[in-house]
């Protein structure tokens, strides 16, 4: 049972148009996460949800847009894709975000390529 | 502000060879600790946290030790093995977030 995923695994797409990614949690955590991660392999947190609450919004352009439909769910949309938006994104979650030891569990990544 | 700083890459060490990955912190009061590692390809996993100084926090053969008076938490394992290679983030707590250090990338030959 995979118990965060994401889809889809790669995305290719063309500077200025609009994509989603999507993400999944089974393990019922309260708190889900998005990070990116750039070509040098640096990591950094962008969005945070706790129970369908945005709780971190990082200095991210306005063209991203994180939807938690409910709380197993965490979607990611972007507008107008610029080249600088290629990258992996990672979606993570946790049990409960509060506490400081909970480990956070990461998706596989989605690889935004944007030509 | 709250850092993390881990020693360039890459790293490149034969079978067997012992390993010390460094990570230093910047944090106010006291954070929370962990190693992340990526295999190529995938996503993150955890491999080993300490939440208070002094902890020791272990798994799959690796160490690392939660240092306040240096600020550091130092990831060892005593024989790498080619599974081993890997990206290693270190990494500390801030709020709900995860702060990441750049990553070291570690390569093990036979």
């Amino acid at each position: 049972d995979t118990a965060v995923s994401q889809t889809p695994k790669y995305l290719v797409t063309q500077m200025g148009n609009d994509k989603s990614i999507k993400c999944e949690q089974n393990l019922g955590h309260d708190t889900m996460y998005w990070y990116k991660q750039d070509s040098k392999k640096f990591l950094k947190i962008m969005f945070s949800y706790n129970n369908k609450e945005l709780i971190i919004n990082e200095t991210v352009p306005n063209r991203f847009s994180p939807k938690s439909p409910d709380k197993a769910h965490l979607n990611l949309h972007i507008n107008s894709l610029e080249l600088g938006d290629s990258a992996v994104y990672f979606c993570a979650s946790s049990q409960d975000g509060t506490r400081l030891y909970n480990e956070q569990f990461f998706g596989p990544g989605t690889r935004l390529t944007v030509l | 502000g709250n850092s993390v700083t881990q020693m360039e890459g890459p790293v490149t060490l034969s079978e067997e060879a012992f390993l010390t990955i460094n990570c230093t912190y910047t944090a106010t009061g006291y954070p929370s600790l962990f190693w992340y590692v990526q295999y190529p390809g995938e996503g993150l996993q955890l491999l080993l946290k300490a939440t208070k100084a002094d902890d020791k926090g272990s798994n799959k053969g690796f160490e690392a030790t939660y240092r306040k008076e240096t600020t550091s938490f130092h990831l060892e394992k005593g024989s790498v093995q080619v599974s081993d290679s890997a990206v290693y983030f270190c990494a500390l707590r801030r709020g709900t977030a995860l702060i990441f250090g750049k990553g070291t990338t570690l390569s093990v030959s036979s």
